[in-house]
């Protein structure tokens, strides 16, 4: 069975500075990679996946995420943080892209922003 | 393209009670999913649907719930003789299954709180 920990429940930047999210993951075969955005009493949005074609995903809102199949990691990044980007994000895996095995998520980083 | 949907947004029931969400899907997507999400938790896969086939149940799904998804489109999760820790976020997603790394796009889901 696959699974997903992301480091740490809450991290907080300054406006203006690097966001980085971490997601380390494991799986059986290789996965499919998902990086999906919450914000308050929403759905979820997805950022970004990774489906083996470039291992440097770029998403929306100037995310992008790398996948690194020797660590197992798949760490969001974003240069430049907004305010807007304050919200709840999951890191997610698959290893069919869908289908039975769903999405298995993991617990969430709330990233918050300072001005 | 609507999005996926998701009725009621908000349900508060008292224990015992039997409640029913339902999920309309993006329209001309094949598969359907639902997924629990807790406080502070990612969402938990718990059934999907291929068309109107009910394909796959989590362990999470015990017998006090059920899924339909008549004719393929719109689907409805139903939780007979609620308990309180049923209270959760019920989240619905679709997807197509032509596309070889296919996507869910999720709706804004369903809050449930049991008294």
């Amino acid at each position: 069975a696959q699974s997903v920990t992301q480091l740490g429940s809450h991290v907080s930047v300054s406006e203006g500075a690097l966001v980085l999210l971490r997601c380390n993951y494991s799986s059986s075969v290789p996965p499919y990679l998902f990086w999906y955005v919450q914000y308050p009493n929403q759905g979820l949005q997805l950022l970004l996946k990774y489906t083996s074609a470039a291992t440097l995903v770029k998403g929306i809102n100037g995310f992008e995420a790398e996948f690194k199949k020797s660590e197992t990691s798949f760490h969001l990044t974003k240069p430049s943080a907004h305010m807007s980007d304050a919200a709840e994000y999951f890191c997610a895996v698959s290893v069919s892209g869908g289908g039975a095995d769903g999405l298995t998520f993991g617990k969430g980083t709330h990233l918050i922003i300072q001005p | 393209d609507t999005g996926v949907s998701q009725n009621p947004r908000h349900k508060i029931t008292k224990r015992g009670q039997n409640v029913t969400f339902r999920c309309d899907p993006i329209s001309e997507h094949n598969r359907l999913y639902w997924y629990r999400q807790t406080l502070g938790q990612g969402p938990e896969f718990l059934t999907y649907f291929q068309n109107e086939a009910q394909l796959e149940k989590s362990r999470l799904l015990s017998d006090r719930f059920s899924a339909e998804r008549p004719k393929g489109s719109f689907s409805t999760l139903e939780i007979q003789r609620t308990e309180q820790g049923d209270s959760a976020m019920y989240l619905c997603a679709s997807s197509l299954r032509r596309q070889v790394q296919e996507t869910q796009y999720f709706g804004p889901g369903t809050r449930l709180l049991v008294l």
